[in-house]
């Protein structure tokens, strides 16, 4: 099945540096890439996706690439604020199966 | 929409008590998943439906897990006999495949077996 790994596990960055997480996954056949933002005691929630057909999304401060050739996908958040501190996951998954494969989650702490 | 409904929210018992966590997908959604989430073993798919037919079940741990969904609007996963080891955050996400693949999640039970 699908693998996916994620670095780092943890994050401190100051207020209004960038944070950047890496994912990798194994399956060439995996084709939809999540990312989901989990605060404490809270429910995971989809914060941005990117489909194999794109290399670059954006919204707002948050934007994901994908290098499909080097089987691995970013997530980046700029100007980062308090309100970003979060477990954020990232996910993969293939046309004909519905199923999320997660990363092991980064834990984002932005220092004010 | 209320978005996706589980209940209970918490739930504590006592080891060999049978469990039972429900789930409210979004109206409209055709497929559903159940995940169990720990710190040791991060987000872990356990089973998902499609249309109610149960399509991958093989995350359930063992015979002690069981889901169903005996109709688009309901799903149910049950622990019988629940072990120390079962405590976890259970998910519930639904989907609607025909408009990509966004998953989204409920706030989950919090299980805690004694």
């Amino acid at each position: 099945g699908e693998n996916v790994e994620q670095h780092p596990s943890t994050l401190s960055v100051q207020e209004g540096d960038s944070a950047v997480i890496k994912c990798t996954y194994s399956d060439s056949a995996s084709n939809y890439f999540p990312w989901y933002k989990q605060e404490l005691g809270k429910r995971p929630q989809l914060i941005i996706d990117i489909r194999s057909n794109v290399g670059e999304k954006k919204d707002q401060r948050i934007a994901v690439t994908l290098n499909k050739t080097a089987k691995h996908f970013s997530l980046h958040i700029t100007e980062t604020q308090p309100e970003d501190s979060a477990v954020y996951f990232c996910a993969a998954s293939k046309g004909n199966d519905y199923k999320l494969s997660f990363g092991a989650g980064t834990t984002v702490t932005v220092r004010a | 929409d209320a978005g996706v409904i589980q209940s209970p929210r918490h739930e504590v018992t006592e080891m060999g008590q049978e469990v039972t966590l429900r789930c409210k997908p979004i109206s409209g959604h055709n497929s559903l998943f159940w995940y169990r989430q720990t710190m040791m073993r991060g987000l872990e798919l356990l089973i998902y439906f499609n249309n109610n037919v149960p399509i991958d079940d093989s995350g359930m741990p063992e015979d002690r897990f069981s889901a169903k969904m005996p109709n688009a609007s309901f799903s149910t996963l049950k622990i019988q006999p629940s072990e120390p080891r079962d405590s976890a955050v259970y998910f519930c996400a639904s989907s609607l495949m025909t408009s990509g693949y966004e998953q989204y999640f409920g706030p989950g039970t919090r299980l805690t077996v004694t």
